[in-house]
């Protein structure tokens, strides 16, 4: 079975600095996709970014990159210029090309300060 | 707006009750799922149905069902309600069963008392 680990449960930035979240995966598969959803104090699920397994550039949608390195497993958010709104839970997620399940690690708390 | 709609948005039962929640997917996507985010913690996969069949299942209790509709609303009921069952409840919708990402709703807060 897949596993997803977040191994920060809480981080703080400073407005307009740049944040790294980390995330590491465990799967047995070739391809697959990986997710950071965003959850804000309203609790709604945001789909932030997707990153495909067999494509080697690394997914950037404006603020926010991944660092995608398939050979260890890791899969961490950059989100760059932080903003008040960033304020928000952040879950990685893990999907296998069999299925849409997906497999969502604990979450990483950030805090944007201004 | 992620287009996904859930009804209600908060419910307060006792333990030992029935309720059912309400998925109206994205316009266009055939497949919903459905997942549970207890207190501080992250989403866990409950049930997937695709075109009204029942694709894939997670860990759902035996007192939890569900079901999807002609229409593609979906359905969850949960019964013989326990304290630990209060959670979050998402439903998300996908075009594709397989490779697509997922969209979720504003989800049900369910308290059990």
């Amino acid at each position: 079975a897949q596993t997803v680990t977040q191994s920060q449960p809480e981080m703080s930035v400073q407005e307009a600095e740049t944040v790294t979240l980390s995330c590491t995966y465990d799967t047995s598969e070739n391809n697959y996709y990986l997710f950071w959803y965003k959850q804000p104090p309203s609790r709604q699920m945001i789909l932030v970014i997707r990153q495909e397994a067999y494509k080697q550039q690394n997914a950037t949608e404006n603020r926010f990159s991944v660092n995608f390195q398939k050979a260890a497993k890791s899969f961490s958010l950059k989100i760059s210029d932080s903003q008040l709104g960033d304020t928000a839970m952040y879950f990685c997620a893990f999907m296998e090309t069999s299925g849409s399940r997906l497999t969502f690690g604990e979450g990483t708390q950030l805090t944007v300060n201004p | 707006d992620s287009g996904v709609t859930q009804t209600p948005k908060h419910l307060i039962t006792a333990t030992g009750q029935r309720v059912t929640l309400r998925c109206s997917p994205r316009s266009g996507d055939l497949s919903v799922y459905w997942y549970q985010q207890s207190l501080d913690q992250g989403l866990q996969f409950l049930i997937q149905y695709y075109n009204g069949e029942e694709r894939a299942k997670g860990n759902i209790l035996e007192r939890f069902s569900a079901q999807q509709f002609p229409d593609l609303h979906s359905e969850l009921n949960l019964s013989s309600l326990e304290l630990g069952d209060s959670a979050l409840y998402f439903c998300a919708s996908s075009v594709e069963p397989y490779n697509s990402p997922l969209h979720f709703g504003n989800g049900t807060r369910l308290t059990v008392t």
